[in-house]
């Protein structure tokens, strides 16, 4: 049971890049979210979905697109990478039936650099 | 205005120095308050969840409580093993929609 699984682990970029963050889950969670963690704030979240084929925005949403063909994967896509992208990025997932006050299983992380 | 507010940002202990660190928070509505321990280069993991004031969840040498306005994370005679940062998380409704909102954190070190 490996639980969320997130790669790259390391991602050095340069502006105007594109990339894919890939994000799995094995525990059949239909909620699924996007977070980015940065020096003296706390987390945000970017993208979630509460199932298969329905996505949401969160706080933060712009210059990411997010898509959920299947329940297991969650990629997050960014479409013209820029500095201001520069974060480590988490995804999280939480059992069915919760919502949001069920608590997130998070994965250890993507950290981008973009130059 | 932050509606998740952690203190202090940062704490050291010696070992078996027992402390508390604190969650205080402005949304109307908790729905419920998360407690979660982020190891360096690790995503955060969850320890507690309360759910009402008054409301108090135990685990080895952790004890969360909740009042209406703040939450605390008491740490019992703490071994350098703690050492972490510590995040809260608030659920709440929010504009005709529920929010989880994080606080910043407090890094906690527990020194030999």
């Amino acid at each position: 049971n490996a639980g969320v699984t997130q790669t790259p682990k390391f991602q050095v970029l340069k502006t105007g890049q594109s990339m894919t963050l890939q994000c799995a889950q094995d525990m059949n969670h239909e909620y699924m979210s996007w977070y980015r963690q940065d020096p003296g704030m706390g987390l945000r979240l970017i993208h979630y979905s509460v199932g298969a084929g329905i996505t949401d925005q969160g706080e933060v949403p712009n210059g990411y697109n997010v898509s959920r063909s299947t329940t297991e994967d969650f990629p997050l896509r960014l479409l013209s990478a820029a500095p201001s992208q520069t974060s480590v990025y988490f995804c999280a997932s939480s059992r069915p039936g919760g919502g949001w006050n069920s608590p997130l299983h998070f994965g250890n992380g993507t950290r981008l650099t973009v130059t | 205005e932050d509606q998740v507010t952690q203190s202090p940002e940062a704490l050291r202990l010696q070992e078996g120095e027992s402390s508390s660190l604190n969650c205080s928070y402005t949304v109307s509505g908790l729905r419920g308050l998360f407690w979660y321990r982020q190891d360096p280069g690790k995503g955060p993991e969850f320890l507690f969840t309360l759910y009402s004031a008054g409301e108090e969840k135990e685990k080895e040498r952790l004890k969360a409580t909740l009042t209406k306005k703040e939450s605390f994370l008491h740490i019992t005679a703490p071994k350098p093993e703690d050492s972490a940062t510590y995040l809260c998380a608030v659920h709440a409704p929010q504009g005709g929609s529920e929010k989880l909102v994080f606080g910043k954190g407090t890094k906690l070190t527990v020194n030999p």
